[in-house]
């Protein structure tokens, strides 16, 4: 069974510039998660779609955004990117029972 | 704010010795609770799910909560060197997928 698949694996982008990360969860799961992780903040909670609606929410600025799509893969967006925005960003996927299971990840840096 | 608090470490135990993780959390509602081990440079891979009081017990892994105290610990018995990597304990009240991760411990068992 596939895992938890995120595109593009790496990233470069400007400040200013907006980017658009890709996550595909596990078969049959139908919640998404992200997480940005940078070494000063730890792991932290952007948001979760469930049944393509937003279910939870953390505390990110607006300019992150996401979606997810009747086939439960998401895409999480980040606009006027800031330096401070260089992290790593996991997506999980869960059934309900809610063992989260990471991708890959992303990793962005801003110049 | 709900936290989740771990002692960063570097914990140092010898090859074959037992090694105890702890983290405590403020969420009185927290429901579930979880290790996760990140190996440097990777994604957390899930090692143990406890979500009732007392001992859970998986090969040389042993999850142990007490909700009374707000206490949730990780014991890894037989160290091996393989487990040197930071292990985030993080814990889910709410309704959906929502992780709240500790800091992490940063592992080192040494041959």
């Amino acid at each position: 069974k596939a895992g938890v698949t995120q595109t593009p694996r790496y990233l470069i982008k400007t400040r200013g510039q907006q980017v658009t990360l890709s996550c595909s969860p596990i078969s049959g799961h139908r919640s998404v998660s992200w997480y940005q992780q940078t070494p000063g903040q730890g792991l932290q909670f952007l948001f979760e779609y469930f049944s393509e609606t937003q279910r939870n929410k953390g505390n990110f600025p607006g300019r992150f955004s996401g979606r997810q799509f009747s086939n439960s893969r998401s895409e999480m967006n980040v606009s006027t990117l800031e330096l401070g925005d260089s992290a790593l960003y996991l997506c999980a996927s869960s059934r309900e029972g809610n063992i989260q299971y990471f991708g890959a990840g992303t990793r962005l840096s801003v110049l | 704010q709900k936290e989740v608090e771990q002692n960063s470490g570097p914990l140092s135990v010898p090859e074959g010795a037992i090694a105890s993780l702890n983290c405590t959390y403020s969420d009185r509602v927290s429901q579930s609770f979880f290790w996760y081990r990140q190996y440097s440079g990777k994604s957390p891979e899930l090692i143990m799910s406890i979500y009732s009081n007392g001992d859970k017990e998986d090969g040389r892994f042993t999850a142990q909560l007490n909700k009374a105290s707000q206490y949730v610990s990780l014991l890894i018995r037989d160290s091996q060197p393989s487990d040197s990597a930071t292990y985030l304990c993080a814990v889910n009240g709410n309704a959906g997928n929502m992780l709240t991760f500790g800091g992490g411990t940063r592992l080192m068992v040494k041959p």
